[in-house]
């Protein structure tokens, strides 16, 4: 597609359950970052992926929270048993750039609800 | 976001000239980025600043000083469209951005 694609855009989950967000990257970018955003805040550094390889998982908040891009593209985070405070909009960006920082492409979010 | 620091809230005049402020530890960042955002969408890229300097780009202008950890992100002839939070952002390494809290910028007529 055009730009990065994420998906589902809303997301209502009971606390305790399991749910997976999917991204879809710009085709051809190599780097591949999820944030997460809270309401009123900037994003916040979850993982980055270069091809299928996770280079940084350091933000990822606790052993419930998992990434992966088996094949070098579509990216999915999945988070295990959910609680109120992972409420948020994960967003996903794409970029070209491997070496040096670059130009982040954002997708539109998915937003999480978790009652 | 952590070690970057720009304030929560300004409100500007239409027409008029802002300027957003944004500063943050020297170690460890590569340059620095703005971004723009309005309310429900995704970050948009605005600038990359690696130099010190200023660097123009139509009705904005962003600002570096490395020394100093310190930059600004200067918006002309504002528009009501330009109501949204601007977003500084700074690589650590070369693949690890880390933003601020955002700028939410109020243009009233």
């Amino acid at each position: 597609g055009a730009g990065v694609s994420q998906s589902p855009r809303y997301k209502v989950a009971k606390r305790g359950q399991d749910v997976a967000l999917r991204c879809d990257p710009i085709s051809g970018h190599v780097s591949l970052f999820w944030y997460q955003q809270a309401l009123g805040q900037g994003p916040e550094f979850l993982t980055y992926f270069q091809n299928e390889a996770q280079l940084d998982k350091s933000g990822l908040p606790s052993d419930r929270f998992f990434a992966e891009r088996p094949e070098g593209s579509v990216s999915t985070l999945k988070i295990q048993r959910t609680q109120q405070e992972d409420s948020a909009v994960y967003l996903c960006a794409s970029s070209s750039h491997t070496s040096n920082a670059g130009e982040l492409f954002f997708g539109e979010g998915s937003r999480l609800t978790v009652l | 976001g952590q070690n970057i620091d720009q304030p929560t809230e300004m409100t500007a005049t239409e027409g008029a000239i802002v300027q957003i402020n944004c500063t943050y530890q020297t170690s460890g960042f590569n340059g620095l980025f703005w971004y723009q955002q309005h309310a429900g969408e995704a970050p948009t890229f605005l600038s990359y600043n690696v130099l010190d300097g200023l660097e123009e780009k139509g009705r904005f202008s962003s600002f570096l000083s490395r020394s100093k950890g310190y930059s600004y992100l200067l918006l002309k002839e504002l528009q009501m469209k330009d109501s949204a939070s601007y977003l500084c952002a700074a690589p650590r390494g070369y693949q690890k951005v880390t933003f601020g809290t955002g700028t939410k910028l109020q243009v009233i007529p």
